[in-house]
This record gives C-alpha cells, structure tokens and sequence, in this order.
C-alpha cells in the first residue's frame, strides 16, 4: 500500500459544525488531492495541492477549504457541514512529473455521515 | 459531457467467465487511461494503465484502448471471486484526473 493515512475513518457530525479531515503521506510526493465519492456520481475532486501552502479548487470545491503546511499532512475542513456533505472522502497523492504520466494512489477513505 | 462515461452495471458472471468491463471519453487529447479496482471499503488502487492506443496484458488482465472510437476496455479471464469488486476507468490530463462513476463486478462461484 502508498504511505497514506487518513483520519478519522468515521466520524458522525451534527449539522453546522466544522469537521477536519487529515491526510497524512510518507512518500514525500508533490499532489495532494481530496475526492468526495457518491454513488451515481463517482469519484469528484474538491480540491487539490502542488506543494507546501500551494491549493487550487476542485468541481466541488464550495463549502470545504483545505491546507498544507507540510509536504506530508493535507487537511480538507468543512467549514459548516451539511447533510449534502455526508459521503467517503478519498485522499489521493500523485508524484507529478511534469505532464508525464503519473499514478494517482488513494487512502482508504474517510466515512463522513452528517446529521 | 463527462470526460469519462461508464456503465455502472451491476454486472454479475460465474467463476471462470470472461469480464469485459468497459469506457467511453470524450477528448481525443487523452493519451493515458487507467483502471482503478476497489474493494468495499476500501480505496480505489491502481490495476493497470496504458499509454495511448494497443493492447497492455498483465496475467488475467488486459487493458485495450481504441483511440479511433474513444473507447477504453478491461478484460478479465478466468475471473476469481475475488475479482468481486467496482472497476473504475480513469484518464489524466497534465495533474487531473478523471475517473468513470464504476462498474460493479460479482464473481459468483
């Protein structure tokens, strides 16, 4: 398995709190990314990292932030969260070479149920 | 139009069927593809991927990519129940990555 652990692996939350999602790598490797998956809608990204302190916005960006402060860790908060957020959140970490081909590797997921 | 379109099945066969699992995209930009297996729980890890058009075969495996059709496949020989899984196709484009909604596969023995 990539050296990725995320946590918590569940967590119930109540409407309008914020909840934090961390991502944890030890493989050192420049991306970052967060997916929400849904069924009937796969595998979406929220957003995405390129390097320390560098995010970009995802498809389904609105209503999470994230930061990196350190190669390694990745956390994903949602600011207020709503029941349109309860899904498994996905870290994923990539190499990134420049436009050359470049797995992408996942953690096993984050259950997030908001009530 | 979603960059990648998948059949979400269910699809159900018996132990020592022939699988073919199957993708559609959308710009003929693309040049890598990839197949994503994941078990219940669990997050989706690599299987295979291919670099533009042909065949690549890894054992009971093998990914084919038609870039005159756009169109992306899996095969699976012999299948296992252990192959029980949802089978993700996926593309990328410089750092994005775009993945099929997943093909649910039952081996049943």
């Amino acid at each position: 398995d990539a050296g990725i652990t995320q946590s918590p692996r569940h967590k119930v939350t109540e409407t309008g709190t914020p909840v934090t999602l961390r991502c944890h790598q030890t493989e050192n490797h420049r991306y970052m990314y967060w997916y929400r998956q849904d069924p009937g809608h796969g595998l979406r990204l929220i957003h995405y990292s390129y390097g320390v302190k560098d995010t970009d916005k995802g498809e389904v960006s609105d209503g999470y932030s994230v930061s990196r402060s350190k190669t390694e860790d990745f956390l994903l908060t949602l600011e207020s969260a709503t029941s349109s957020q309860t899904s498994v959140y996905f870290c994923a970490i990539s190499e990134g070479t420049g436009g050359m081909y470049s797995p992408l590797h996942f953690g096993n997921g984050t259950r997030l149920t908001v009530t | 139009q979603k960059e990648v379109e998948q059949d979400p099945g269910p699809l159900s066969v018996p132990e020592g069927a022939i699988v073919s699992l199957n993708c559609t995209y959308s710009n003929s930009a693309f040049q890598y593809f990839m197949w994503y297996r994941q078990y219940s729980r669990k997050g989706p890890e690599l299987l295979m991927y291919t670099y533009s058009s042909g065949n690549k075969e890894d054992g009971r495996f093998t990914a084919q990519v038609d870039k005159s059709s756009k169109y992306i496949s899996l095969f699976i020989r012999d299948s296992q129940p252990s192959d029980s899984a949802t089978y993700l196709c996926a593309t990328v484009t410089g750092n994005q990555f775009y993945f099929g909604t997943g093909t649910s596969l039952t081996v049943i023995p």
